[in-house]
């Protein structure tokens, strides 16, 4: 099974809705990330919470919230989806207590692919 | 200028060459280097990680950093057609949250 997994994988919606992508990580991880990839512009930092009750915004938080519902879920919603959001989603894991093998990499979930038309 | 800066290519081999993918970052302080792997609609995919200045072998794949200059680079050893894809460079500094990314360089290996 995957160690970090995204649904849904591709979602369609239109201009105003209110969508959430779930992230789930098996990997005991105690970071978690969302970004959003769009072509020519790399990886853009969304969200990131060290733990349950620490979150923060990354560079492009602005129509966007987050859930940190368990140090293994972590749900990123668009409140009210436009047409520009459309792109392809990245849940992200790390390890920084130094207790895990993989300490200090990051893993990537298989990503969501959202259109909003 | 960009934190971390790649070519995005395409870079072009023949099967069984050795690809050379190049990066260089901005800050000094940059502690921890990632290679990512990611192909077209795919999620990235870790690679190589390196620490410390000189190379770090693993299969075919080879790291290279070189913390003076700001260099880091990535050996691909008798590249095959399934090497198709952008590879990403990152890069954190110790007791930050940020993994700065690239935007990664198109390789293409040709049969």
């Amino acid at each position: 099974d995957a160690d970090v997994t995204q649904t849904p994988r591709n979602r369609i919606t239109k201009t105003g809705k209110r969508i959430m992508l779930e992230c789930s990580q098996t990997k005991g991880h105690d970071r978690m990330y969302w970004y959003r990839q769009d072509p020519g512009l790399g990886l853009r930092l969304i969200y990131y919470s060290f733990d349950v009750k620490d979150i923060n915004k990354g560079e492009i938080s602005d129509g966007y919230s987050v859930s940190r519902q368990a140090q293994a879920k972590f749900s990123l919603s668009l409140e009210s989806a436009i047409p520009n959001q459309t792109a392809l989603y990245f849940c992200a894991t790390s390890d920084q207590t130094g207790q895990a093998r993989d300490y200090n990499e990051q893993f990537f979930g298989p990503g969501t692919r959202l259109t909003v038309l | 200028q960009k934190e971390v800066e790649q070519n995005s290519g395409p870079l072009s081999v023949p099967e069984g060459a050795i690809a050379s993918l190049n990066c260089t970052y901005s800050d000094r302080v940059s502690q921890s280097f990632f290679w990512y792997r990611q192909y077209s609609g795919k999620s990235p995919e870790l690679i190589m990680s390196i620490y410390s200045n000189g190379d770090k072998e693993d299969g075919r794949f080879t790291a290279q950093l070189n913390k003076a200059s700001q260099y880091v680079s990535l050996l691909i050893r008798d590249s095959q057609p399934s090497d198709s894809a952008t590879y990403l460079c990152a890069v954190k500094t110790s007791g930050t949250y940020k993994y700065i990314f690239g935007t990664g360089t198109r390789l293409k290996v040709l049969a």
